[in-house]
């Protein structure tokens, strides 16, 4: 199985600065990766599918890059909103596996 | 707006069998351009895929929950539900279902979550 990697595990970070997250696979998995805001009592957010595409609804400020093992997420100026856990999941081998998340907090 | 929702009983025994239930809003689990998930969160842990179920009602599961997993599919009440045996603390999470897209015959990322559901397996 895949295993995904996240760093950091927790990301302090200012309002208004830019937050960067790194997910790495432990082989390729081409462009197929997402990343999902994880609140705590609320759903799931998906906010980046296929590497570097933004769902529906989610602010300019989330993109995602990368492709084969090395994937990023960037948030380029932080809102309030934003302080959560972020992670990534890979859907291009069975079965779909999850990275262990990244804690974006106050700095 | 797609809704998913889950229920079932909060505190189980171990040894017991966990039934969970998602109920699906806003779209019909009989579409063949989704599939629908159980997914799990222990404790401070990260996220675990437990098993999908296709509109036709086959499914496929985890290799390391296989023996103890069945997720069906009920498009009259428009839920899908998982169903957990022989469980042990090791099976306390946060559990979730969620909708899957379906491209080119191929899985894809997930759509729509639910909040999730806390299962806490003690005596």
């Amino acid at each position: 199985e895949i295993v995904l990697t996240q760093s950091p595990a927790t990301l302090s970070v200012s309002l208004g600065e830019r937050a960067t997250l790194s997910c790495r696979a432990s082989q390729s998995v081409g462009s197929n990766l997402a990343w999902y805001q994880q609140k705590p009592g609320q759903a799931p957010r998906l906010l980046i599918y296929a590497a570097s595409t933004r769902a529906t609804g989610i602010p300019a400020r989330f993109s995602g890059s990368g492709s084969g093992t090395e994937f990023t997420l960037t948030i380029s100026s932080l809102q309030s909103e934003d302080f959560a856990v972020y992670f990534c999941q890979q859907y291009y081998n069975w079965p779909q596996t999850f990275g262990q998340g990244t804690k974006v907090d106050v700095k | 707006q797609v809704q998913l929702q889950e229920s079932g009983p909060g505190l189980v025994k171990p040894s017991e069998t966990v039934s969970l239930t998602c109920t699906v809003s806003g779209d019909s689990v009989s579409s063949d351009s989704y599939y629908y998930s159980w997914i799990r969160q222990p404790p401070g842990k990260g996220l675990e895929w437990i098993g999908n179920v296709y509109s036709s009602g086959s499914a496929n599961y985890n290799p390391s929950l296989k023996s103890r997993v069945t997720i069906s599919v009920d498009s009259a009440q428009n839920t899908f539900s998982l169903k957990l045996t022989s469980v042990t603390a090791a099976d306390t999470a946060l559990y979730y279902c969620a909708r899957g897209l379906i491209k080119f015959q191929s899985t894809q990322h997930f759509d729509f979550w639910g909040q999730g559901t806390l299962v806490t397996v003690s005596s």
